[in-house]
């Protein structure tokens, strides 16, 4: 099946500071990538919605200008956490398909992130 | 009331037992998707539905669109068959998933 890679796939940082995740399709191209995020013992919750060659749209309550998304080709996506603080710590997903509605959606194995 | 209900929350069973896991949904969709999750936080998309039955090697999923239920069986449950298992119907306006909470199985040897 189809791979999504995520990197790093657990970081730990201090307050303040930016983190950056990568999500790489390896073998399609994904037009459309979803961002996760789970804290524990708790559902995934979509955070935004990447899109390469345009603006990510992100869902009510989440902060675009922390939480910036850059999808710079059909293979990339990136996530960045700026001026991280400790309620951020979480678990990032993504995941994406070659086409969102009609084909399966690939997950990336996680990045789990903790602020100092 | 969750968009997305999942039962049981929790499900333990013996080695070999026949599991059956359940979805109900509130939002409109073409699809859904049954993940697994292990417990390092990887998720695998197990089905992707969008009528009728599917079957995988042990596992079975079937959808009623028109009841917006879908069930997930597990025949001759294994210990490596723990995991928490995630209902996910197709009903994003994004075309995202939105997800149950999970059911977290425990197969004991």
């Amino acid at each position: 099946g189809a791979v999504v890679s995520q990197h790093p796939s657990w970081v730990i940082c201090k307050s303040g500071t930016s983190v950056k995740i990568e999500c790489r399709s390896l073998d399609f191209q994904a037009t459309t990538m979803f961002w996760y995020r789970q804290f524990p013992k708790q559902s995934l919750m979509l955070m935004a919605t990447s899109n390469e060659g345009s603006k990510a749209t992100y869902e009510q309550g989440v902060e675009k200008d922390k939480f910036l998304i850059n999808h710079a080709s059909l293979t990339l996506s990136t996530l960045t956490v700026t001026s991280a603080h400790p309620e951020d710590s979480s678990f990032y997903i993504c995941s994406g398909g070659a086409r969102v509605y009609t084909d399966t959606q690939y997950f990336g194995p996680g990045t789990r992130l903790t602020v100092l | 009331k969750n968009e997305v209900e999942q039962s049981p929350q929790n499900l333990t069973a013996q080695e070999g037992e026949f599991i059956t896991i359940n979805c109900s949904y509130s939002v409109g969709i073409s699809a859904l998707h049954w993940l697994q999750q292990h417990p390092g936080g990887g998720i695998v998309s197990l089905f992707m539905l969008s009528s009728g039955k599917k079957k995988h090697g042990r596992l079975i999923a079937t959808i009623n669109i028109q009841e917006k239920h879908s069930s997930l069986h597990i025949t001759a449950s294994h210990p490596r068959d723990s995991a928490v298992y995630i209902c996910a119907p197709l009903g994003g306006s994004q075309g995202n998933l939105i997800f149950g909470k999970g059911t977290k199985l425990s197969v004991k040897p």
